[in-house]
């Protein structure tokens, strides 16, 4: 079955470290998304990709990078940098032609202890 | 800027008693308009695709409408199953496939 997969499902982070959170789809889908949600705030768009080797900074991508190397992975790794890391993250995928809405996958939840 | 609201935030409901969920829309030039539901601890399952005014898109217990400026998400005779947060989100043309999202509605159906 085709889908996309996020791993891991949870994730605890030292302060001072660099965690990088896994998004890999088999849809064929060209673009790739990370969103982060928050209680109260729904998602906010943290990085994109439309093509391999190409990505865009969404409303919040201080203290977060990606990168696309291949057509089907889109990690994201949360640096020592973001101040304040905990929260649910979502990835997601569509085709960048006509109005397609996304395939997410089933998040992550990343916790600073 | 394109905006999304979406209201209420919270909505219980009994069993049986049909309601409406609201979604805001602006923006500059629609290309289409997202209904999800997401249960807690999991990610968004996509729901509808509405793409202009006056359309409607029908699921189970599900109706979803769509005018220049609002959409709703009707819900008939609900079960405690529909339980769960309904996202809105909107494509404008020219933003490539990017989508804006609300905040969401979190749906409670007791018995």
């Amino acid at each position: 079955d085709g889908g996309i997969t996020q791993s891991p499902k949870y994730l605890f982070r030292k302060e001072g470290q660099n965690v990088t959170l896994s998004c890999e789809q088999n849809l064929n889908h060209d673009a790739m998304y990370w969103y982060r949600q928050d209680p109260g705030q729904g998602l906010r768009l943290i990085y994109y990709s439309q093509i391999v080797n190409d990505f865009q900074k969404g409303d919040i991508a201080e203290g977060y990078s990606v990168s696309r190397e291949k057509k089907e992975s889109f990690p994201l790794t949360v640096t020592s940098a973001q101040k304040n890391p905990t929260a649910f993250y979502l990835c997601a995928s569509s085709y960048t032609q006509g109005a397609r809405g996304y395939t997410f996958g089933s998040g992550t939840r990343l916790t600073v202890v | 800027e394109d905006q999304v609201t979406q209201s209420p935030e919270a909505l219980r409901l009994q069993e049986g008693e049909s309601s409406s969920l609201n979604c805001s829309y602006t923006v500059s030039g629609l290309r289409g308009l997202f209904w999800y539901r997401q249960d807690p601890g999991k990610g968004p399952e996509f729901l509808f695709t509405l793409y202009s005014a006056g359309e409607e898109k029908e699921k189970e217990r599900l109706k979803a409408t769509i005018t220049k400026k609002e959409s709703f998400l009707h819900i008939t005779a609900p079960k405690p199953e529909d339980s769960a947060t309904y996202l809105c989100a909107v494509q404008a043309t020219g933003t490539a496939s990017k989508l804006t999202f609300g905040t969401g509605t979190r749906l409670q159906v007791t018995l």
